[in-house]
């Protein structure tokens, strides 16, 4: 059974770094077949992609924020830690993790909401 | 970036009515797209992927059409659960998620 959990701070202030873990079990982050990706919706919005690791390590981040992000893997703990600086009021929305074996999202954490407000 | 814009934005329906929204890539996607329902307050759902291939454990009602730039999610007969919001996601390009289409009661 595939499960993911996001945590972290839930509330940040501007210009500050969000950091996010996501905790997984059920698979093995350790092949080029599997990835976990993140995923953010604001509140009342549609979802974005943020960003992707597969096993291999190989990396993918949206062009659009792709400044702000970095995504890496413990693979010893099955966590996926993504890290966005400079937040900003207007990047208040609900992180999601979800596993994947391409692109498509086949499972999801429930979310976590982070609000950035000072 | 691929842009994916759905309709409608809002549909309303009946219990046992034939449902079908539309997502379209503003350029080729092959068939790379894929298809969330949400319910309030929770995790999408992976309902179709590949354009047309039905997740598992997704009842038969649900089906995914399409290829090139136009694609549609068809709900053959409404039931009670499906009252949520859709979205449609491309991958061939990373990835961009539709508006969302909001299904609700008539």
């Amino acid at each position: 059974q595939i499960t993911l959990k996001e945590s972290g701070l839930t509330l940040v202030k501007p210009t500050q770094t969000l950091t996010l873990t996501c905790t997984f079990s059920g698979f093995s982050l350790t092949t080029s077949e599997v990835g976990v990706g993140w995923i953010r919706q604001p509140p009342g919005k549609t979802l974005e992609w943020l960003a992707l690791i597969y096993g291999d390590d190989d990396k993918r981040y949206s062009p659009s924020l792709r400044s702000r992000l970095t995504v890496t893997k413990d693979t010893s703990k099955n966590q996926v830690v993504l890290r966005m600086t400079n937040m900003d009021p207007v990047d208040t929305a609900t992180f999601y993790c979800a596993h994947t074996n391409y692109w498509d999202f086949g499972f999801w954490g429930r979310g976590t909401l982070v609000t950035v407000s000072s | 970036d691929i842009q994916m814009t759905q309709s409608p934005s809002t549909l309303s329906a009946s219990i046992g009515d034939r449902v079908t929204i539309t997502c379209r890539a503003s350029q080729s996607i092959s068939s790379w797209l894929a298809w969330y329902q949400q319910k309030p307050g929770k995790a999408p759902k992976l309902l179709i992927y590949k354009a047309s291939s039905l997740q598992s454990g997704v009842p038969s009602r649900f089906s995914g059409s399409g290829s090139g730039t136009e694609f549609t999610l068809t709900i053959s007969s409404l039931q009670p659960d499906d009252f949520a919001t859709y979205y449609c996601q491309q991958y061939d390009s990373y990835s961009t998620f539709g508006q969302g289409t909001k299904v609700e009661i008539k």
